[in-house]
């Protein structure tokens, strides 16, 4: 059992690079998150989704964007890179409406350096 | 706005001490909340999830508890030990699931 799974775990992007941090899970969870979470900080919400199809906003949108095409994957897309981009990404998944099951599962992290 | 804040930001204790930390949030329209412990430059572990309907839920030395009317949560550590040491987030599930900036634990020997 898998459970949530991010590519790559460290990257170096240059300033004004694009790339896409991809997460999958094989729970068939709804809900997936993507979060930043910059040193000695806690986790900021940057995209959410409910359901295949439906993407809102969070916290710290800005710079980003997601798709959610199928329910496994959640790609993040960070378009024309930024030092303050710099930060550990995290995704995660749950499904809120199946109690009792409904405990949240977290990738390991992604490590981004934009130089 | 929903908003997650724990207090304190950060604790330290002699080994042993039973301690408390908390959790509070402003919208009680909830889902769940879950407690989760994180080591430096590592991933989240979870500790604890305590359903909207449920007061409390415990796991060996660790108790949470939740009053959502009031909009807080604890998660109680008994006989801490230097083990324990790393920083404890709670995570708050409506349809988004919000983060307080966690309470850095430190338990010493």
């Amino acid at each position: 059992n898998a459970g949530v799974t991010q590519t790559p775990k460290f990257r170096i992007l240059k300033i004004g690079q694009s790339m896409t941090l991809q997460c999958t899970q094989d729970m068939n969870h709804n809900y997936m998150y993507w979060y930043r979470q910059d040193p000695g900080m806690g986790l900021k919400l940057i995209y959410y989704s409910v359901g295949a199809g439906i993407t809102d906003k969070g916290e710290v949108p800005n710079g980003y964007n997601v798709s959610r095409s199928t329910t496994e994957d959640f790609p993040l897309r960070l378009e024309l890179a930024a030092p303050s981009q710099t930060s550990v990404y995290f995704c995660a998944s749950t499904d809120p409406d199946r109690a009792p099951n409904t405990e949240a599962f977290f990738g390991q992290g992604t490590r981004l350096t934009v130089v | 706005k929903q908003e997650v804040t724990q207090i304190p930001a950060a604790l330290s204790v002699p080994e042993g001490e039973n301690l408390v930390l908390n959790c509070s949030f402003t919208d009680s329209a909830i889902y769940n909340l879950q407690w989760f412990r994180q080591d430096p430059g590592k991933g989240l572990t979870s500790l604890l999830l305590i359903q909207s309907s449920q007061r409390e839920q415990t796991s060996g030395r660790l108790n949470a508890s939740l009053d959502k009317s009031s909009g807080r949560s604890t998660l109680y550590i008994a006989a801490s030990q230097p083990g324990d040491s790393a920083t404890y987030l709670c995570a708050v599930q409506y349809n988004d699931m919000r983060f307080g900036a966690g309470t850095r634990l430190t338990v010493k020997p």
